[in-house]
């Protein structure tokens, strides 16, 4: 098991450009997320998914596109990248919980992305 | 969107030292989960609490859920060096689809 891939590890973006991080899961997980990390802010949700077909936004959707069009892959597009959207972005996935209860997430190594 | 406070943003300790992070919500927590981050690292699953007033222990580590649901703790005893990284606590939603997390709290550990 791979567990959570994400690609690339880096990346450096001039202002405007547009890209897909992507993110795929060997775990038949079907909740998918996307955070971005900024120091002291903790982790923000961008967008998930709790299955094929269905996205949502999350706390910061605001420069950001997901589609979930199978179980395995998540791919995050920045539209046209700002020096804002410089951060470090996480995927995550789970099984889906019971109710209110969650369940362990499996992150991904991170992508370290950097808009000049 | 929910809202969860964490506390201290840093901590330096003594190796030896105890080290306690705090989770607080304004809102009444469904279940509450803890995961570490190593510096350049990806956050990794330590523990979830559901029930009211729940503690749970894995070795030097205890975590505890409020009775009234709405803050968490993580105490570590007697701190070593490799308990270096960021904790961070998460909260779910009502339905449980998503889970909002805490700005964390970065333990530094000085040998």
């Amino acid at each position: 098991n791979a567990g959570v891939t994400q690609t690339p590890k880096f990346q450096v973006l001039k202002t405007g450009q547009s890209m897909t991080l992507q993110c795929a899961q060997d775990m038949n997980h079907e909740y998918m997320s996307w955070y971005r990390q900024d120091p002291g802010m903790g982790l923000r949700l961008i967008h998930y998914s709790v299955g094929a077909g269905i996205t949502d936004q999350g706390e910061v959707p605001n420069g950001y596109n997901v589609s979930r069009s199978t179980t395995e892959d998540f791919p995050l597009r920045l539209l046209s990248a700002a020096p804002s959207q410089t951060s470090v972005y996480f995927c995550a996935s789970r099984f889906r919980g019971q109710g209110a209860i969650s369940t362990e997430a499996f992150f991904g190594q991170g992508t370290r992305l950097t808009v000049v | 969107g929910q809202q969860v406070m964490q506390i201290p943003q840093y901590q330096h300790v003594q190796e030896g030292e105890d080290f306690t992070t705090y989770c607080n919500s304004s809102t009444t927590l469904s279940n509450i989960q803890w995961y570490k981050q190593r510096p350049g690292g990806h956050p990794v699953f330590l523990i979830q609490l559901v029930k009211s007033g729940e503690v749970k222990k894995q070795k030097r580590l205890t975590f505890q859920f409020g009775e009234a649901k709405k803050n968490s703790s993580l105490h570590i005893t007697a701190t070593q060096t490799t308990d270096v990284g960021t904790y961070f606590c998460a909260a779910s939603t009502n339905t449980g689809n998503q889970f909002y997390f805490g700005t964390g709290t970065s333990l530094t550990v000085i040998p």
